[in-house]
């Protein structure tokens, strides 16, 4: 089975802070794909990131940037200079590439930038 | 423009009448998946479909049905809906597999009373 924890249910922090969100999965694959969606106040969920097991590269695009462990199955998501706009809800998700494809979402990570 | 569309956006219902939520997408995808989000529980996979004719369970399927007689349509099926099947719905397609990124429904909000 695979799990997906979101440790922080609910962060606040304000305007112009760094911030992490935590994800810690748990997999018996040796290959899998690890995702973060944003989901804001307006509802939709939008894809922010893939990384398969084998690429343990960090990713940086503009004030996201992602770190990858396999050594500690985290893979977490930084927002510098966190802006109102980056409040939302978080999901770190993990799935596997054989012949089962179920996708595990973690509970969410609720974020409030304050102005 | 690509997209999935959910029908209907939100809809109110009583135990036991029969309702189905629709789901098309026209990116010709193969992977399409339903879940539920509910406070506090994240979003949980319902069923998921590898292609047409091809589905299985997710991790929360009871009470659910689901077909994929077309590429495009993967319509979720409440034979008879509980209150505790209340909750948001969404659905989401990926390319090939679900190792790919997903593009999500709207999402329907379901009332059972």
């Amino acid at each position: 089975a695979q799990k997906v924890t979101q440790a922080q249910t609910e962060i606040s922090v304000v305007e112009k802070e760094d911030v992490t969100l935590d994800c810690v999965y748990e997999t018996r694959d040796t290959t899998y794909y690890l995702f973060w969606y944003k989901q804001p106040p307006s509802g939709e969920l939008v894809f922010l990131i893939r990384r398969n097991s084998f690429d343990e590269q960090n990713e940086i695009s503009g004030r996201y940037s992602w770190n990858f462990q396999k050594s500690t199955s985290s893979f977490n998501f930084t927002i510098t200079a966190s802006q109102v706009v980056d409040s939302a809800v978080y999901f770190c998700a993990l799935t596997n590439s054989g012949g089962y494809q179920k996708v595990t979402f973690g509970i969410g990570t609720k974020l409030q930038v304050i102005p | 423009e690509a997209q999935v569309t959910q029908n209907p956006r939100y809809l109110i219902t009583v135990t036991g009448k029969k309702l189905t939520v629709t789901c098309s997408q026209n990116m010709n995808h193969e992977y399409m998946s339903w879940y539920r989000q509910d406070p506090g529980l994240g979003l949980r996979q319902i069923y998921y479909s590898m292609n047409v004719e091809v589905t299985d369970k997710g991790d929360v399927p009871e009470g659910y049905k689901v077909s994929r007689k077309e590429k495009r349509n993967f319509p979720l099926i409440l034979e008879s809906p509980s209150p505790n099947q209340t909750s948001l719905y969404f659905c989401a397609s990926s390319g090939a597999a679900a190792s790919y990124e997903q593009y999500f429904g709207p999402g329907t909000r379901l009332t059972v009373t």
